[in-house]
């Protein structure tokens, strides 16, 4: 079984600029959900998706947002970028929405840089 | 406010013996801990996890404590390989924050032959 991908790995913006990222969950999962990890911080809840529905968010401002597909697949779009966005986007899958407590699969991450 | 802490950014072990990764939380709600490795370039991978009603958990050469009274959790691995050198993410979650995970900020371990 494939596990997590998620498209592009590495992506260079400017500062202004939007960027979105793709995550393809495992087949059979319908819950997606997307982290920030910087070294500073760690990993940092950014929201969560079930059946199309997002179901958690986590305290980010409003330029974040993200929607899931009928197929599971998951973007999430990051609006006038800022350099404190670069960072490690990392999207995980699970059978059932995350208060079922099931396993989460992460994916590889993409790696953003602001410039 | 971090609840939940790796006080130790690394750990250096030699090979064969044990690595001990510690974790402590600060929200008492907390009820199931989870234990996560990070190789560079790619995502957590799930390692084990424990419930709060257990102290003890064992999966192989990788085992977790956990001392509810001091907010406390180890993972221990016994004997350790040089296959086990990652980053090591602790996490815990309870019903009431709809089991978001919360994560520490991780313990690089090295295993050196």
């Amino acid at each position: 079984k494939a596990g997590v991908t998620q498209t592009p790995r590495y992506l260079i913006k400017t500062r202004g600029q939007q960027v979105t990222l793709s995550c393809s969950p495992i087949s059979g999962h319908r819950s997606v959900s997307w982290y920030q990890q910087t070294p500073g911080q760690g990993l940092q809840f950014l929201f969560e998706y079930f059946s199309e529905t997002q179901r958690n968010k986590g305290n980010f401002p409003g330029r974040f947002s993200g929607r899931q597909f009928s197929n599971s697949r998951s973007e999430m779009n990051v609006s006038t970028l800022e350099l404190g966005d670069s960072a490690l986007y990392l999207c995980a899958s699970s059978l059932g929405p995350t208060s079922s407590a099931d396993t989460q699969y992460f994916g590889p991450g993409t790696r953003l840089t602001v410039l | 406010d971090q609840q939940v802490k790796q006080n130790s950014p690394s750990l250096s072990v030699q090979e064969g013996r044990i690595s001990i990764l510690n974790c402590d939380y600060t929200n008492s709600m907390f009820d199931y801990f989870l234990w996560y490795k990070k190789y560079p370039a790619e995502g957590p991978t799930f390692l084990i996890s424990i419930s709060s009603i257990k102290d003890k958990n064992e999966d192989g050469r990788f085992t977790v404590f956990l001392n509810k009274s001091a907010k406390h959790l180890s993972l221990h691995i016994v004997p350790s390989q040089p296959g086990d050198s990652a980053v090591y993410f602790c996490a815990a979650t309870f019903p009431g924050n709809n089991r978001k995970l919360i994560w520490g900020l991780g313990t690089s371990l090295a295993v050196n032959p």
